[in-house]
C-alpha cells in the first residue's frame, strides 16, 4: 500500500541554524501539505502546495519558512533560523485531489536547543 | 470563535458499547470532512471522509454529517480497547481559492475491558 515517507525521523538542532525536513508524497497525489503539532497540542496547518506553488498558508508560516518540490518526488520544508518554539513535530500529507482524504507520514521530531 | 470544536474528553466507554464523537466547524464554506485517530506519539491515521449531509458507514464506524448545523459526529460501534486513541477532526474548506484543513484539537477515547 502507498505510503507518505518523511525523513529524518528525529532531527537535533541548535537555535539559529537551518534545517530541511524531506517528505516523499504517495507517487499519484498531486496536492500537498505540512502540519506541526507541538507536544500536547492540536495538529496545526502549516502550508498547502499544488502545481508548483504554495496555496495557502497559515500565519505560522512565516518568512523564515520555505516549501520546494525539488525533483517529481520529494517536498521539502526548510525553516531558515531555527527558534526554540520550532520545536514540534511536523508532519506531511498528501492527497489526489483539494478536498480528497489527507494521508500522513510518520513525522519528524524537530528539538532546538 | 474557534474554527473547529471538539470536546476534549476523556471520553470512556466499556467495551462492546458506542462511542459517540462530536465537531462542530465555523466556516460554512467547508467541503470535505474527515475522521483521523492518533495514538500517542504517532501520525493521523485516517478513518473516515464524508462530503454530504446523511451517514456514510464504514466497518464499525458511522460518521455522520449536517452542514445546516454545521455539525460532524463520528460513532463507533463495539467499541474495542485498541480504540483507545485521540479522534482528530478536520475541515477542509477546498473549492474557492487556496485549500486548508484545520484540525480540532482531539477528544481522547478511553475503552474500558
Amino acid at each position: 500500500e502507498p505510503e507518505v515517507t518523511q525523513t529524518p525521523s528525529h532531527q537535533v538542532t541548535q537555535m539559529g541554524q537551518e534545517v530541511i525536513l524531506r517528505c516523499v508524497p504517495i507517487s499519484n497525489h498531486l496536492y500537498f501539505y505540512w502540519y506541526r503539532q507541538i507536544l500536547g497540542q492540536k495538529v496545526e496547518f502549516l502550508v498547502s502546495f499544488y502545481n508548483n506553488e504554495i496555496s495557502e498558508k497559515s500565519e505560522i508560516f512565516d518568512d523564515q519558512f520555505s516549501v520546494e518540490r525539488p525533483d517529481g518526488s520529494n517536498f521539502t520544508l526548510k525553516i531558515r533560523s531555527t527558534k526554540l518554539e520550532d520545536s514540534a513535530m511536523y508532519f506531511c500529507a498528501s492527497s489526489s485531489g483539494r478536498t480528497s482524504e489527507q494521508y500522513f507520514g510518520p513525522g519528524t521530531r524537530l528539538t532546538v536547543t | 470563535q474557534k474554527e473547529v470544536e471538539q470536546n476534549s474528553g476523556p471520553l470512556s466507554v466499556p467495551e462492546g458499547a458506542i462511542a459517540s464523537l462530536n465537531c462542530t466547524y465555523s466556516d460554512r464554506g467547508s467541503q470535505s470532512f474527515f475522521w483521523y485517530r492518533q495514538y500517542s506519539g504517532k501520525s493521523p491515521e485516517l478513518i473516515m471522509s464524508i462530503y454530504s449531509n446523511g451517514d456514510k458507514e464504514d466497518g464499525r464506524f458511522t460518521a455522520q454529517l449536517n452542514k445546516a448545523s454545521q455539525y460532524v459526529s463520528l460513532l463507533i460501534r463495539d467499541s474495542q480497547p485498541s480504540d483507545s486513541a485521540t479522534y482528530l477532526c478536520a475541515v477542509n474548506n477546498g473549492l474557492s481559492g487556496g485549500f486548508k484543513t484545520i484540525f480540532g484539537a482531539g477528544t481522547r477515547l478511553f475503552v474500558k475491558a
